[in-house]
């Protein structure tokens, strides 16, 4: 079956720049869409951005200046980089396949486990 | 920048049906969906597109909409049902995903 596991550095210092790939087993990236998602402990999901396989982006508004995402087809692999981080970004990153085996494309059906990050 | 409401807790004895509602302004144009997360664990959908239920997802769990307002509906919870369940969607042009609060799940 298809899974998604996210490696990274689990320790970033302030100002820097956290970077997270996410590795997609079982089945190819190509003509799917992914997205990075994140969770503070104890607190909510929030949506970082969409990578489409043709290389489009949407981005979290809140998140847009600091946010680059990749994708590398030949590795089975897509990337997420955050700049200038702080305190505040210290979270659960989760990767995640966007729903449109489901029919629902906007949805997300096949999550990566999380790895944790913090900033400090 | 939009958002979706959740209650922050809902509480119901074994057996009986537990009710989640989640509002937003764009739910009318827009699907809504719901995770179940447990402690450690991803998030897991439940239910999609309003009232979709995924393979493996129990038939207890069933999905509704009505204007503003989506919901989700646990019949017969179980004591494994103890979770945080989040709703989410997209804002009216589709373009951003937006998750909802979460609601705490306490089976009493």
């Amino acid at each position: 079956q298809v899974q998604l596991q996210e490696s990274g550095p689990g320790l970033v210092k302030p100002s820097e720049t956290l970077s997270l790939t996410c590795t997609v087993s079982g089945d190819s990236i190509s003509g799917l869409h992914w997205s990075w998602i994140r969770q503070p402990a104890g607190k909510g999901l929030e949506w970082i951005g969409r990578i489409y396989i043709s290389g489009r982006t949407n981005y979290n508004p809140a998140l847009n200046s600091r946010v680059t995402m990749s994708v590398d087809t030949s590795k089975n692999q897509f990337s997420l980089k955050l700049s200038s981080v702080t305190a505040a970004d210290t979270a659960v990153y989760y990767c995640a396949r966007d729903g449109i085996v489901l029919g629902a494309p906007d949805a997300f059906d096949i999550w990566g486990q999380g790895t944790m990050v913090t900033v400090s | 920048s939009y958002e979706l409401t959740q209650p922050p807790s809902v509480s119901v004895s074994p057996g009986q049906t537990a009710r989640i509602t989640c509002s937003g302004d764009a739910l009318p144009k827009q699907n809504g969906h719901w995770y179940q997360q447990k402690p450690g664990q991803a998030p897991v959908v439940v239910i999609y597109k309003d009232s979709e239920r995924p393979a493996g997802i129990p038939e207890r769990f069933s999905g509704s909409s009505s204007g503003t307002t989506v919901m989700l509906t646990i019949s017969g919870v179980q004591a494994e049902d103890e979770a945080d369940y989040y709703c989410q969607s997209a804002d009216s042009t589709g373009t951003y995903v937006v998750f909802g609060g979460g609601t705490k799940l306490t089976v009493l």
